[in-house]
């Protein structure tokens, strides 16, 4: 009930090509959707997150998508460029206090 | 923007001794704090959820005797790993959630790399 799934676990892009990766969850209590950027040896840092109320939101290069209906959200970056070259997680939450769940990780590289 | 410190990044210990690991929330306070632990190339596990000025709520599987958690301040946190054995080695990140505010203020730390050999 508090999964968070991820696909794909690893991506390769060309430099200008669109990055996507997928989560689905199962708990529909869930009322927070953020998607976080980890490089090695840090800590992940907030990219963007959604609210359930909404289906898109777009900030810069990065846009979520989200289906409440089939309880899935996505991830796009656009214009893909190396310095994206992270491990990607998505994440969720029941309210503003609450402990977020992971997804299981997505390893981005971006190729010139 | 909100930061989160947290110190130190990295620490090399022998077995059976024990290592704190601080997380201070430097411009907001943070009336929650989360533990996590890393294992490479895995995502992050939840230790511990701990409130200022109460214990800790410890997920399960996650000994509380082994991994203490304090909470004392709006502004700051610890993590004890007692008696460290060489399995306890892993990357561990402090989150803070701010409090008083409409957002969802999740802030990590930088993370530390726990060697114990």
């Amino acid at each position: 009930q508090q999964q968070v799934k991820q696909s794909p676990q690893s991506l390769i892009v060309q430099k200008g090509g669109i990055s996507i990766i997928n989560c689905a969850y199962e708990n529909t209590a869930f009322d927070y959707f953020p998607w976080y950027q980890q490089f090695p040896g840090k800590g992940p840092a907030l990219l963007i997150a959604i609210r359930p109320d909404v289906s898109e939101k777009k900030e810069g290069r990065f846009t979520i998508s989200f289906n409440k209906s089939a309880k899935q959200f996505s991830l796009h970056i656009m214009d893909s460029q190396p310095g994206d070259s992270a491990t990607y997680f998505c994440a969720a939450s029941l309210n503003r206090a609450s402990k977020l769940t992971f997804g299981t990780g997505t390893r981005l590289q971006v190729t010139l | 923007g909100a930061v989160v410190s947290q110190h130190p990044s990295r620490v090399i210990c022998k077995s059976g001794t024990s290592v704190k690991i601080e997380c201070r929330s430097l411009d907001f306070q943070a009336t929650t704090m989360f533990w996590y632990r890393q294992f490479p190339k895995q995502s992050l596990m939840l230790m511990a959820t701990s409130n200022e000025g109460s214990k800790a709520t410890y997920e399960q599987g996650v000994e509380k005797d082994k991994f203490l958690i304090n909470h004392a301040s709006l502004t700051l946190s610890t993590l004890t790993v007692t008696s460290a054995h060489p399995e306890d080695s892993s990357f561990y990140i402090c989150s803070a959630s701010r409090s008083g505010t409409g957002n969802y203020g999740y802030t990590f730390g930088s993370g530390t790399r726990l060697t114990v050999v």
